[in-house]
């Protein structure tokens, strides 16, 4: 039963940490794809990887969070210093350019920062 | 840009009952168009696709239908059950562009 995975499910840290979350996309997907999930703004996309390459990360705050795609089997999500705003859930998803473009969800991280 | 509204914001019926959701979005010049469903919790998962092509993609229970020229889109549920019970999101992408813009969803309640 293929699924993306994600780690870690669950994180509490203090303002000024670094927090990297991780993503095991599904086997064979080309496109990966970061979410943050907040009950004010409802889902938004961060950033997404094509073919390892990052393709659009309009949505991300470039001066705390980077992605990366070490390889094709890892996406990395860091947030460095951390902020109470971060707080979410924040989602990877994978799929396929072709035929349909149908993403994939993990089961996200719940971070707070406190 | 591109933005997508959902309504109602919630909604409760008894089981049995068919029902629909809708979406609107403000750029007519989409790729596709999916509902997703999202349990407390838990993450996404996809129930319909529909290419900017089609008119209405059919799932068991669920159809979901586009008019891309007055930029909607409905989810019909026939005869719902409990199990349905969860947030429905609507999100839609962009010609040349797989990123998603999704709405605020739509809270459905199903009581037995």
């Amino acid at each position: 039963d293929a699924r993306v995975t994600q780690t870690p499910r669950h994180k509490v840290t203090e303002m000024g940490q670094e927090v990297t979350m991780r993503c095991q996309p599904i086997l064979g997907h080309n496109t990966v794809f970061w979410y943050r999930q907040t009950m004010m703004q409802g889902l938004e996309l961060l950033a997404y990887f094509r073919n390892r390459a990052p393709l659009d990360d309009s949505g991300m705050p470039k001066d705390r969070f980077s992605a990366e795609m070490p390889d094709a089997t890892l996406a990395t999500l860091k947030i460095q210093p951390s902020e109470p705003r971060d707080s979410a859930v924040y989602f990877c998803a994978s799929g396929l350019v072709r035929p349909r473009e149908t993403q994939y969800f993990g089961p996200g991280t719940r971070l707070l920062v406190l | 840009k591109q933005e997508v509204t959902q309504i109602p914001a919630a909604l409760s019926v008894p089981e049995g009952e068919n029902l629909v959701l809708n979406c609107s979005f403000t750029d007519s010049a989409i790729y596709n168009l999916q509902w997703f469903r999202q349990d407390p919790g838990k993450g996404l998962t996809s129930l319909l696709l529909i290419q900017s092509s089609q008119r209405e993609q059919t799932s068991g229970r669920l159809n979901a239908s586009l008019d891309k020229s007055s930029g909607r889109s409905t989810l019909y549920i026939a005869a719902s059950q409990p199990g349905d019970s969860a947030t429905y999101l609507c999100a839609v992408s962009l010609q040349g562009s797989s990123r998603l813009t999704f709405g605020e969803g739509t809270q459905l309640t199903v009581n037995p």
